[in-house]
């Protein structure tokens, strides 16, 4: 299986503030990730695809980046709403969601 | 308006059998890939299980396999769970898989499934 290692588990941030989650995946998928946002109680929303595409409607202060094994989404400037959980997940063997990453208010 | 609307989550009990569905609308089915994807309580995403569009391929995580059998018909996407234990309880959604991009780009509300005596 391909194992994925999304770090931090929680970061405490402030509005405007530029956030950054990493994802390592055990074996190379090209650029077969993307990034999901969770809100409690909501279903995930699809940020980025194929690493970098951003999914229309997403703002542009999400941008994503990386291939092979190492993958980044930014934020650019933190806004209140993007306070949630994010997922990174692989799609080039089987499936497989990362850990996740809570960004908080500082 | 594009709509996944899953149902068939209930309170079970352990060593029993449920069957999800997944009503789809707004698009044309037959175009996509569909995936299960669970949620504990408190926990991350886990993936599930895949089906192609055609249905010809099928691809399940390794905690379920050989319990849950995935399945299409029509517009509606089904999970059968079999032999259901106490961590199989989540929130299960569906999720829409656009083909070659492999995103999973809509998703449905999620439905409960409690496995419990």
């Amino acid at each position: 299986d391909n194992q994925m290692t999304q770090s931090p588990s929680s970061l405490s941030a402030s509005v405007g503030d530029r956030v950054s989650i990493t994802c390592r995946t055990s074996q190379s998928i090209g650029t077969y990730l993307s990034w999901y946002q969770q809100k409690p109680g909501k279903a995930p929303k699809l940020l980025i695809y194929s690493a970098s595409s951003l999914q229309s409607g997403v703002p542009s202060r999400f941008s994503g980046s990386g291939s092979g094994t190492d993958f980044t989404l930014t934020i650019s400037s933190l806004q209140p709403e993007d306070f949630a959980t994010y997922y990174c997940q692989q799609s080039y063997t089987t499936r497989t969601f990362g850990q996740g990453t809570k960004v908080e208010v500082k | 308006e594009v709509q996944l609307v899953e149902s068939g989550g209930d309170l079970v009990q352990p060593g029993g059998s449920l069957r999800l569905s997944c009503a789809v609308s707004g698009f044309t089915f037959s175009d996509y890939e569909f995936n299960w994807v669970r949620q504990a309580p408190g926990k991350g995403l886990e993936w599930v299980s895949y089906i192609s569009s055609r249905g010809s391929t099928i691809y399940y995580a390794d905690s379920v396999k050989g319990r849950f059998t995935i399945s299409r018909d029509k517009d509606s996407l089904y999970l059968q769970m079999n032999s259901l234990r106490a961590d199989d309880t989540a929130v299960y959604y569906c999720a829409r898989e656009a083909p070659a991009v492999t995103r999973f780009d809509q998703w449905g509300q999620g439905t409960l499934v409690t496995v419990s005596s």
